[in-house]
């Protein structure tokens, strides 16, 4: 355990079905990530928030909703996703700001998702 | 547009030989870079990491080399074992971390 936990660990979905990934993490960190990680592509990162603030969108498609009640919980709401969403999402937090060192992401060990 | 890239995108060797696992990086105003490992079924895990005003870290059986004037970064892992068997992602700060296409490293017995 990396002190970050993901849920679920797999999914499959539907395009028109409704679903969420949950992040929770029990560092004491301010900052919490999702990345996408696809087969043969580096990590994308889709959003940052700080202190509960979205600090970064990375041209998600609005079909990606994230939702972050606490600096402790992340969670990404799914919907009406595409057969090319399938990938593994991956949430990280680390300590606030951007100063070198405090950006050392700890990484869930991600939800993996099929999108049919 | 920059970009973080590795040459390799595998890497096979033996057990108790050394590995050396290379990074590209084009954004000159990096300040800092960090190794990841990811294992079968984990999110990436920190390695080592190491500030631009520095040109080598060792830590424990690896050590990262930093050539700012080329833009290249290594990871060398000292007698290679089969748990060493991983992808290996470098990363960039440019603000957020920007990380690189990842090699697969693995350890034949």
């Amino acid at each position: 355990e990396t002190g970050v936990t993901q849920t679920p660990r797999h999914l499959v979905m539907g395009m028109t079905n409704k679903k969420s990934l949950k992040c929770e993490q029990h560092l004491g960190h301010n900052a919490m990530y999702w990345y996408k990680q696809s087969a043969k592509k580096p990590l994308e990162l889709m959003f940052v928030y700080n202190f509960k603030e979205q600090t970064e969108n990375n041209s998600v498609p609005s079909r990606f909703s994230p939702e972050c009640p606490n600096s402790s919980h992340l969670f990404l709401h799914l919907h009406t996703l595409q057969p090319e969403d399938s990938a593994l999402y991956l949430c990280a937090s680390s300590q606030a700001g951007r100063a070198a060192g405090a950006n050392v992401l700890t990484f869930g060990a991600g939800s993996r998702l099929t999108v049919l | 547009g920059e970009s973080v890239g590795l040459h390799l995108p595998t890497l096979s060797v033996q057990e108790g030989d050394n590995s050396i696992i290379n990074c590209a990086y084009s954004n000159s105003a990096s300040d800092y870079f960090i190794w990841y490992k990811q294992e079968s079924g984990k999110g990436p895990q920190f390695i080592i990491d190491i500030r631009s005003n520095m040109d080598k870290r060792q830590g424990q059986r690896v050590t990262v080399l930093l050539n700012k004037t080329v833009k290249h970064l290594s990871l060398q892992i000292a007698a290679t074992q089969p748990g060493d068997s991983a992808v290996y992602f470098c990363a960039e700060n440019i603000g957020d971390m920007r990380f690189g296409a990842g090699t697969r490293l693995t350890v034949k017995p």
